[in-house]
């Protein structure tokens, strides 16, 4: 069955740094993968997505990598900032119509 | 002002009392989702619908029900809570057919006593 998982519950960072929070999923069929950050008390915020056509897309201060042949996806910021404090989701949509399967989340904490 | 609301933002309830939560969104946006979210957990599917006349069963619906009022609201119900039912609700809503990109309310967070 489809599952999405993610390496590491807690990234400790400081300011500045670059952070990179992995996720793997299992269902080779998905065709498009999304990243969402969540603030404490908040829903969850769409940040970058990637269609299963492509390796790699850019946003401002992040990049989303997609390695099929390992099914592997990341998420890089550039320059982590304290407000980048939260926790990060990937989620997949298989073929199909729009249900996302969401992975467990990483917590990203940023020392000044 | 937020596209996606849900009230109440918190509740605190005993067992077996029913509970409405509601969402509304001003996106106009045709398919709205109920998702529970507990820690470890991630996001799971409770409800869908793609319009008002369409209701869909999620990955966990057993002791939920929704309404589908109309585009804009969608509410979830529990019809006899459970303390087993205590976690964050979210509501969101996705425009088709080409952004599969879902957009979330602030949440409910629901305790069952």
């Amino acid at each position: 069955g489809e599952s999405v998982g993610l390496h590491l519950p807690t990234l400790s960072v400081q300011e500045g740094d670059n952070s990179i929070i992995n996720c793997a999923y299992s269902n080779s069929a998905s065709d498009y993968f999304i990243w969402y950050k969540q603030e404490s008390g908040k829903g969850p915020q769409f940040i970058i997505d990637i269609r299963s056509n492509m390796d790699k897309r850019q946003g401002q201060r992040v990049t989303v990598l997609l390695n099929k042949t390992v099914k592997h996806l990341s998420l890089q910021i550039a320059a982590t900032q304290p407000g980048d404090s939260a926790v990060y989701f990937c989620a997949e949509k298989g073929t199909g119509f729009q249900k996302l399967v969401f992975g467990t989340g990483t917590r990203l904490l940023v020392s000044p | 002002d937020a596209d996606v609301t849900q009230t109440p933002r918190n509740r605190i309830t005993k067992t077996g009392k029913r509970i409405m939560l509601e969402c509304s969104q001003t996106k106009g946006h045709d398919r709205m989702y109920w998702y529970r979210q507990d820690p470890g957990l991630g996001l799971r599917l409770i409800y869908y619908s793609f319009d008002v006349k369409d209701i869909n069963k999620g990955e966990i619906s057993d002791g939920y029900s929704v309404s589908r009022q109309a585009q804009a609201k969608f509410s979830l119900s529990l019809e006899s809570a459970i303390p087993n039912q205590t976690a964050l609700y979210f509501c969101a809503t996705s425009d088709p057919p080409g952004q599969p990109e879902q957009f979330f309310g602030p949440g409910t967070r629901l305790t069952v006593l």
